[in-house]
């Protein structure tokens, strides 16, 4: 099946700076890419759909300069924490496709603690 | 997007078939139905997705009722590692992929030993 990886799994980080979170698509071509975030005993909650080569679409509330996304290759998505607070912490989890899409294959997540 | 209702939690015994309801009522023609299941402090992972007819794969299989206003996720024989959040998920095919996907609150299923 498809593989998709996050590195890193963890990171604990100060308030105030940036982290960045890598996903790959290890044996297919991603043409989209999604990122969610998951926060303790809650369902997981779209964050932002990318596509390579082009901006990234972000939901409502989330902030665009804050989660930054570059999607530069059909394998490979990052999102930058820039100035993380502790109110960041999460597990970040990204997913890919290809196609139509009909399927989405998810990374093993990053969990995020900000002191 | 079309809502979807699943029971929070269900249990069965490690060994048995189980039986994962899940209502949407509103669905609409293009709407696939979608299982993910997440284990535990990892990422989701895809079960299985079907439109009409019934399907069937080496994880599961998926029973769609006649008028599509419900399915059941059928895990022939639970094993202790099936213990996770089952997601029950409408995706609109017309989409074509580009929209990300609508997480409800899941079912907890617990497997005893």
């Amino acid at each position: 099946g498809a593989v998709v990886s996050q590195h890193p799994s963890r990171v604990i980080c100060k308030s105030g700076t940036s982290v960045k979170i890598e996903c790959r698509s290890l044996d297919f071509q991603a043409t989209t890419m999604f990122w969610y975030r998951q926060f303790p005993k809650q369902s997981l909650m779209l964050m932002a759909t990318s596509n390579e080569g082009s901006k990234a679409t972000y939901e409502q509330g989330v902030e665009k300069d804050k989660f930054l996304i570059n999607h530069a290759s059909l394998t490979l998505s990052t999102l930058t924490v820039t100035s993380a607070h502790p109110e960041d912490s999460s597990f970040y989890i990204c997913s890919a496709s290809w196609d139509r899409g009909d399927v989405q294959y998810f990374g093993p997540g990053t969990r995020l603690l900000v002191l | 997007d079309a809502k979807t209702t699943q029971p929070n939690s269900m249990e069965s015994n490690e060994e048995e078939p189980v039986h994962l309801p899940c209502n949407h009522s509103t669905i609409s023609g293009t709407d696939y139905i979608h299982w993910y299941r997440q284990l535990p402090s990892q990422g989701p992972e895809y079960v299985i997705h079907g439109l009409t007819s019934n399907v069937n794969n080496r994880m599961a299989s998926l029973a769609i009722a006649e008028d599509r206003k419900s399915s059941t996720l059928i895990l022939h024989r639970a094993t202790l590692r099936d213990a996770a959040v089952y997601y029950c998920i409408l995706r609109d095919v017309t989409g074509g992929g580009a929209d990300g996907l609508t997480f409800g609150k899941g079912t907890h299923l617990i497997i005893q030993p």
